[in-house]
């Protein structure tokens, strides 16, 4: 079984659409992220919910809405997509927020390219 | 600014060599720093996560060791292996916030 698992793998579509990637974890976790990882391979902070609640939003773009239906579910929806947008999207879960050595599990990526 | 830089940016060792891999931060206050491994097409897998109180953990082949006061820390990889070409990357979390500073990575080759 797969712990934190992203749909889908690879997503390409032109600019102007509007695309979803859904995000599952069966871990049991309060918390979910989900993380952005550009061209240099950093990875930045994009949102994170606790139990359904957003409790980080990081400066990014308003065509990036985050819903959480349920605490092992956040599904990302962006619109109106450019091509800066092209990047790898993570998704990630951990116990609770904030607690000092609480791991982050990753999902495996959801590489989006915008043509 | 919270930061976390990491060196070198790529590296390449045969296979059955010793490696180590840097990592300094300015992330303030301090709360913990752990060490990824990302394997291509992959999400990050913790290796080893070490607190302020801690100077040296291991995890099989890996050690990773942490100075406070410096505020650097390393990785030693031992014996490398064909499957430890990945990229590692160091992570520090701050106290009292609720997001990971990431590094952006060591891109490791072994080669055989």
């Amino acid at each position: 079984d797969t712990a934190v698992s992203q749909t889908p793998k690879y997503l390409v579509t032109q600019m102007g659409n509007d695309k979803s990637i859904k995000c599952e974890q069966n871990l049991g976790h309060d918390t979910m992220y989900w993380y952005k990882q550009d061209s240099k391979k950093f990875l930045k902070i994009m949102f994170s919910y606790n139990n359904k609640e957003l409790i980080i939003n990081e400066t990014v773009p308003n065509r990036f809405s985050p819903k959480s239906p349920d605490k092992a579910h956040l599904n990302l929806h962006i619109n109106s997509l450019e091509l800066g947008d092209s990047a790898v999207y993570f998704c990630a879960s951990s116990q609770a927020p904030g607690v000092g050595g609480t791991e982050a599990f990753f999902g495996q990526g959801t590489r989006l390219t915008v043509v | 600014k919270n930061q976390v830089e990491q060196s070198p940016q790529s590296l390449i060792i045969l296979e059955g060599k010793n490696c180590t891999l840097q990592c300094n931060y300015t992330v303030s206050p301090f709360s913990n720093l752990r060490w990824y491994k990302q394997d291509t097409g992959r999400g990050p897998v913790s290796l080893t996560i070490m607190t302020f109180s801690e100077n040296t953990k291991s995890n099989g082949r890996y050690t990773a060791t942490l100075d406070a006061d410096t505020k650097q820390s390393s990785l030693h990889i031992t014996a490398s292996q064909l499957s430890d070409s990945a990229s590692y990357i160091c992570v520090v979390s701050a106290s009292g916030f609720q997001k990971l500073v990431f590094g952006t990575g060591t891109r490791l080759l072994v080669s055989p």
